[in-house]
């Protein structure tokens, strides 16, 4: 199943936009892509999810271009709060976890939100 | 209210000793799934169950062992033959496998000394 690369950390500060860039160059045609944010000592929350071109909804986009080897998460005018983990995932839906690869969350971009 | 909910939050034991972590959901979600996360690093998947009395080994089963006799709890034990247990445990449902959208615990932090 395809893997996923991100940066280890970004810095930003309040009230910018900020994006998150997630390369999965092995994207297979029936992969979808979900991103996760984490909080330390709490288990991920779901962001979005998209197949192709644009996904938004009240807290971020998602961009995917069309050959969908890369996908952004876009978070408008960022917070303190939401200095975080988040994660980017790739794989089929229905796979349930067979071969268990699309539900292994890699290590993640560590966001840090500053004044 | 529905969720997700894990207990305890915190966890402490003897090695050697097997433990069992709670997970309990009222979302009536058919697929449960287990995940290990170490400090500075990601969630790697123990186990899932799909549904009622059937389960699937992840990435790193070995150790571990689980049941789904009730939709809505998927305990999993720590047994004494994992060879480093402390970690940070999570629990996740998602409607079925076919929905990545999984909902997350809190999380059992485990402390084996």
């Amino acid at each position: 199943l395809a893997k996923t690369t991100q940066p280890i950390s970004m810095d930003s500060y309040e009230g910018q936009e900020v994006n998150i860039t997630c390369s999965h160059n092995n994207i297979a045609t029936n992969d979808y892509i979900t991103w996760y944010q984490q909080f330390p000592s709490q288990g991920p929350r779901f962001i979005i999810q998209g197949y192709k071109t644009k996904v938004t909804n009240e807290v971020a986009s998602l961009f995917i271009p069309a050959d969908r080897k890369s996908s952004t998460l876009s978070l408008p005018r960022v917070s303190l709060s939401d200095t975080a983990v988040y994660y980017c995932l790739v794989a089929p839906k229905g796979s349930g976890g067979g071969g268990a690869d699309g539900l292994t969350f890699g290590k993640g971009t560590h966001l840090i939100i500053q004044p | 209210d529905g969720g997700i909910t894990q207990s305890p939050k915190y966890l402490f034991r003897k090695e050697g000793q097997n433990v069992t972590l709670s997970c309990e959901q009222n979302l009536n979600h058919d697929a449960m799934y287990w995940y290990r996360q170490d400090p500075g690093q990601g969630l790697r998947l123990i186990y899932y169950s799909q549904i009622v009395n059937d389960f699937q080994k992840g990435d790193i089963a070995e150790g571990y062992s689980v049941s789904r006799e009730k939709k809505e709890s998927f305990p999993l034990t720590v047994t004494s033959a994992q060879k480093n247990p402390t970690a940070f445990y999570l629990c996740a449902s998602s409607i079925n496998d076919n929905n990545y959208e999984q909902y997350f615990g809190p999380g059992t932090r485990l402390t084996v000394t």
